[in-house]
C-alpha cells in the first residue's frame, strides 16, 4: 500500500513570495490534514479535510493562506505572501473513520522563508 | 477545549534502562489516544492507540502504554531502551473527528 506522498520535499523562498504544496493521501481515506510544525513544536493543525468538504480551518491564516482539495483526492495548501514566520515543516496527513482516525503521515515539506 | 500535555520536553535514558514518557489529556469524555514517533526529517509514524478497548496498549518496537482515567493520562513505556529509539514522541488525542498533538518529548538514549 502507497504512503501519504508530499512534495517538495525542501522549498527556499524569499519573504513576499508564493508558495505551493502537494499532498497525495492514501486511497480511500475521506479525512486529509494539514499541520504546521514549527521547530520543537508539536504539529499544529491548519485545515481539515473530509472528502473535498473542510471540517475545520480555524487556525489557518486565511489572510495568507490557502487550501483545497479537489475530487476529494488530491491536496494543494498554498501560500501568498510569505512570511518569515512561516518558516516551518508542513505536513500531510490521512485518515480513515473506519480506522479510528489513526493518521498516516507525509514526509513532510521543509520552507525556509528568508 | 481538548488539549495534550507531555510532562517533560526531553528525556534521557541509558540504554538497556526503562523508558517512561508521560502524557496527560483533557477531554469530557474519554477520546481516542494516540502515540507516534518521529525520526529526523520524516513525517510522524503511529506507535500504538487506544480506542476504548483494553487499557493497556501494546505497540510496535517492543512500546505500551496504559489509558488510566482517572488520572486522565496515557503514558508510553519500554522496558529496555535501545539505541534505536532515540527520536521524538508525540502523543495525541483525537475527539468528534478532531485531532490534538503535544509538544513532544525528545528521547535520547546513552550507551
Amino acid at each position: 500500500e502507497a504512503g501519504v506522498a508530499q512534495s517538495p520535499r525542501y522549498k527556499i523562498i524569499e519573504k513576499r513570495q508564493s508558495v505551493a504544496f502537494w499532498c497525495n493521501p492514501i486511497s480511500g481515506h475521506a479525512t486529509l490534514y494539514w499541520y504546521q510544525q514549527i521547530l520543537g513544536q508539536g504539529p499544529k493543525l491548519l485545515i481539515q479535510f473530509q472528502n473535498n468538504g473542510v471540517v475545520d480551518d480555524s487556525q489557518l491564516p486565511k489572510d495568507r493562506f490557502s487550501a483545497e482539495r479537489l475530487k476529494g483526492v488530491d491536496s494543494t495548501l498554498k501560500i501568498q505572501p510569505a512570511k518569515l514566520e512561516d518558516s516551518a515543516v508542513y505536513l500531510c496527513a490521512s485518515s480513515s473513520r473506519l480506522l479510528s482516525y489513526e493518521q498516516y503521515f507525509g514526509p513532510g515539506t521543509r520552507l525556509t522563508v528568508t | 477545549a481538548q488539549s495534550v500535555t507531555q510532562l517533560g520536553s526531553h528525556v534521557s535514558v541509558s540504554e538497556g534502562a526503562l523508558v517512561l514518557l508521560r502524557c496527560n489529556y483533557s477531554s469530557s469524555v474519554p477520546p481516542y489516544l494516540f502515540w507516534y514517533v518521529q525520526y529526523p526529517n520524516q513525517g510522524l509514524q503511529l506507535l500504538l492507540k487506544y480506542t476504548s478497548a483494553a487499557t493497556l496498549v501494546k505497540g510496535i518496537n517492543g512500546f505500551e502504554a496504559e489509558f488510566k482515567k482517572s488520572e486522565t493520562s496515557f503514558h508510553l513505556t519500554k522496558p529496555s531502551a535501545h539505541m534505536s529509539d532515540a527520536a521524538e514522541y508525540f502523543c495525541a488525542m483525537t475527539r468528534a473527528g478532531k485531532s490534538t498533538f503535544g509538544d513532544g518529548t525528545t528521547l535520547t538514549v546513552k550507551p
